[in-house]
């Protein structure tokens, strides 16, 4: 069975820091690409990157671009998101999702709370 | 960017009547590849998103008869023929077309009436 497990959220103060952590199991972890895809209170869905199985390419929603880093550790299944310089508006739940190429993502995990407030 | 706009935000529905919902993209989601790459989620009430059809009008494992998706181009529809209550929740069309930059619509929002 595909788990996707996140972990790391919390609350931080705006311009702070919180590294994101997603355990995935239940399938093949280095052959897939992944993604992380956040969703505010009440709100919709926001893809936020992107990460080739190799690491060789990545991608960013212009939203996060220079203040998000996206990394995995294929030899412990773990895909992370570091996030700095954080702002009110990026408080989402943060859900990393496996990657199926052009038909989106299929497995989701259940989401960390990032909230960015004084 | 391709900006994706459904509708309506809100969908009060009756048991065992139909819904559908409206996604229009910015721009036509033809692949170079011929196919269409246009996908359906739904979000219930406390849950992670889960994928519901794929290209347009592929059913995803599991994923009841009830649940049809079409179109073409910039215009898709995404239709229950008969609504029921573990059908509440909030529908998102996702275009991969431009994978992988993945963008989501707004969100439809079904509930019983």
């Amino acid at each position: 069975e595909v788990q996707l497990v996140e972990s790391g959220g919390g609350l931080v103060q705006p311009g702070g820091s919180l590294r994101l952590s997603c355990a995935a199991s239940g399938f093949t972890f280095s052959s897939y690409s992944m993604n992380w895809v956040r969703q505010a209170p009440g709100k919709g869905l926001e893809w936020v990157s992107f990460i080739s199985s190799s690491s060789n390419t990545i991608y960013y929603a212009d939203s996060v671009k220079g203040r998000f880093t996206i990394s995995r550790d294929n030899a412990k299944n773990s895909l992370f998101l570091q996030v700095n310089s954080l702002r009110a508006e990026d408080t989402a739940v943060y859900y990393c999702a496996r990657d199926t190429g052009t038909t989106g993502v299929d497995y989701w995990g259940q989401g960390t709370l990032v909230t960015v407030s004084s | 960017d391709v900006v994706m706009t459904q509708s309506p935000l809100s969908l009060p529905v009756t048991l065992g009547q139909p819904a559908s919902i409206s996604c229009r993209s910015s721009q036509s989601l033809v692949h170079s590849d011929g196919n269409t790459y246009l996908n359906w989620f739904q979000q219930r009430p406390g849950q992670s998103p889960r994928r519901l059809i794929y290209k347009v009008s592929n059913r995803d494992s599991g994923v009841p008869d009830r649940f049809s998706g079409s179109g073409s181009g910039t215009d898709f529809t995404l239709k229950i023929s008969r609504v029921e209550a573990e059908d509440v929740g909030v529908y998102y069309c996702m275009q991969g077309t431009h994978w992988p930059l993945l963008t989501f619509g707004g969100g439809t929002k079904v509930e019983i009436k």
